[in-house]
């Protein structure tokens, strides 16, 4: 989606360092979303904002942190505590009304040795 | 426990036919669902969604049909076209969560020409 930028594509860090993961949006979205795609799964919910300063857990939130100071920018962290980092991140953004699509990113694929 | 599952991990097609992908739910209270397609190292892309209140959705190609009495839905495309391989994934609005998707695993089409 032309609308949400996440970089890089592509991460590599070695294990035991934190890393920040970028997701930009251009189409005034209040709500955003972090997931984490693993090979054969489907999209599992990290963190998510409803509105800028505010944020919240998903099913999957250990190990990770998020900001939302902007309404633009909703960058995460796969900190040294989370237990398996190595996956593919997507952020969505979602309008405010009722019963409308996620929209989303093109993903960064993180791996960590 | 899974709440969206999509039984079929792969799916063939011959090009002009009918590629039909099914998803099965647990929740009855589920009341929009969506389908999203996804190539290799991108993000989703909304396909198509329907309401609990019809039954069928239709979009040039692609029908979405719901049976809420079995919480069964099931894209159609019609007719299949070889830039239509990719995984197809449903996806359920999650009741909790204000935009969140709970989506299922995953299922790869590949349509041969």
């Amino acid at each position: 989606d032309g609308g949400i930028t996440q970089s890089p594509k592509y991460l590599f860090r070695k294990e035991g360092q934190n890393v920040t993961l970028s997701c930009e949006q251009n189409l005034n979205h209040d709500a955003m979303y972090w997931y984490r795609q693993d090979p054969g799964q489907g999209l599992r919910l990290i963190y998510y904002s409803q509105i800028v300063n505010d944020f919240q857990k998903g099913d999957i939130a250990e190990g990770y942190s998020v900001s939302r100071e902007k309404k633009e920018s909703f960058p995460l962290t796969v900190t040294s505590a989370q237990k398996n980092p190595t996956a593919f991140y997507l952020c969505a953004t979602k309008k405010g009304q009722a019963n409308s699509p996620l929209h989303f990113g093109n993903g960064t694929r993180l791996t960590v040795t | 426990d899974q709440q969206v599952k999509q039984n079929s991990p792969s799916l063939s097609v011959q090009e002009g036919r009918i590629s039909i992908l099914n998803c099965d739910y647990t929740n009855s209270m589920f009341d929009y669902f969506l389908w999203y397609k996804k190539y290799p190292a991108e993000g989703p892309t909304f396909l198509i969604s329907i309401s609990s209140i019809k039954d069928k959705n239709e979009d040039g190609r692609f029908t979405v049909f719901l049976n809420k009495s079995a919480k069964h839905l099931s894209l159609h495309i019609v007719p299949s076209q070889p830039g239509d391989s990719a995984v197809y994934f449903c996806a359920a609005a999650d009741l909790l969560v204000e935009g969140n998707l709970i989506f299922g695993k995953g299922t790869k089409l590949s349509v041969k020409p």
